[in-house]
């Protein structure tokens, strides 16, 4: 059974970069055609797609994003990352990791159960 | 960018009821859409992917209609555990996938 972990620090300062982990287990990040995502929700609001990579390595970024988003795959460790650049208080959020299938399958079907990550000094 | 509404915002509903919820799209998404439900503290759950397909496991009171701009999910005989927010997201135009604001279901 597939799972998604987030981990990363749970306090960032404005100005700073943002940088949380997916670890996944139960199936492997390369194989199957699948993209790995990021998505964002703050507290009390709804979800915004920050960005995702493919099985193979191609990273695609939400266009209000992109400028501030890096998003890595580690392979070795079956992982994948998110940096955010610059934060603000805005930033400050739950990130969740997710798997959609790709290939015109863009649903989320897989999720992990979230970080909540705040931005303040 | 697709812009994604929902309506109601809140929707009031006694358990065993039927409960319609609505989702627009700003331009044709054709039947890339998906449905998802989010309780508490939870991250959400897919409950509908290619506007009426149900995934493993997820049960048929739930079911999802529509395609280009209008999409319905609809849930037949509502139980206690059904009372969360449920959200429509669009994978037809990307990037970005977008979602609705939501829609809160709560107990009448």
């Amino acid at each position: 059974q597939l799972q998604l972990q987030e981990s990363g620090p749970g306090l960032v300062k404005p100005s700073e970069t943002l940088s949380l982990t997916c670890t996944v287990s139960g199936g492997s990040i390369t194989s199957g055609g699948f993209h790995w995502d990021w998505i964002r929700q703050p507290p009390g609001k709804g979800l915004e797609w920050i960005g995702s990579i493919s099985h193979s390595g191609i990273s695609y970024y939400n266009p209000s994003l992109k400028s501030r988003v890096v998003i890595l795959m580690e392979t070795s460790k079956n992982q994948f990352s998110l940096k955010l650049t610059s934060v603000i208080a805005a930033d400050t959020a739950v990130y969740y990791c997710a798997r959609d299938w790709g290939k015109g399958f863009n649903w989320f079907d897989s999720w992990g159960q979230g970080a909540l990550v705040t931005v303040s000094s | 960018e697709v812009v994604m509404t929902q309506s109601p915002v809140t929707l009031s509903v006694s358990p065993g009821d039927r409960a319609t919820l609505s989702c627009r799209a700003s331009q044709s998404v054709r039947s890339n859409l998906a449905w998802y439900q989010q309780k508490p503290g939870q991250a959400p759950r897919l409950l509908i992917y290619a506007a009426s397909t149900r995934p493993t496991g997820i049960p048929p009171r739930f079911s999802g209609s529509g395609s280009g701009t209008e999409f319905t999910l609809t849930i037949s005989s509502l139980q206690s555990e059904d009372f969360a927010v449920y959200y429509c997201q669009q994978y037809d135009d990307w990037p970005p996938y977008t979602f609705g604001q939501g829609t809160k279901l709560d107990i009448k």
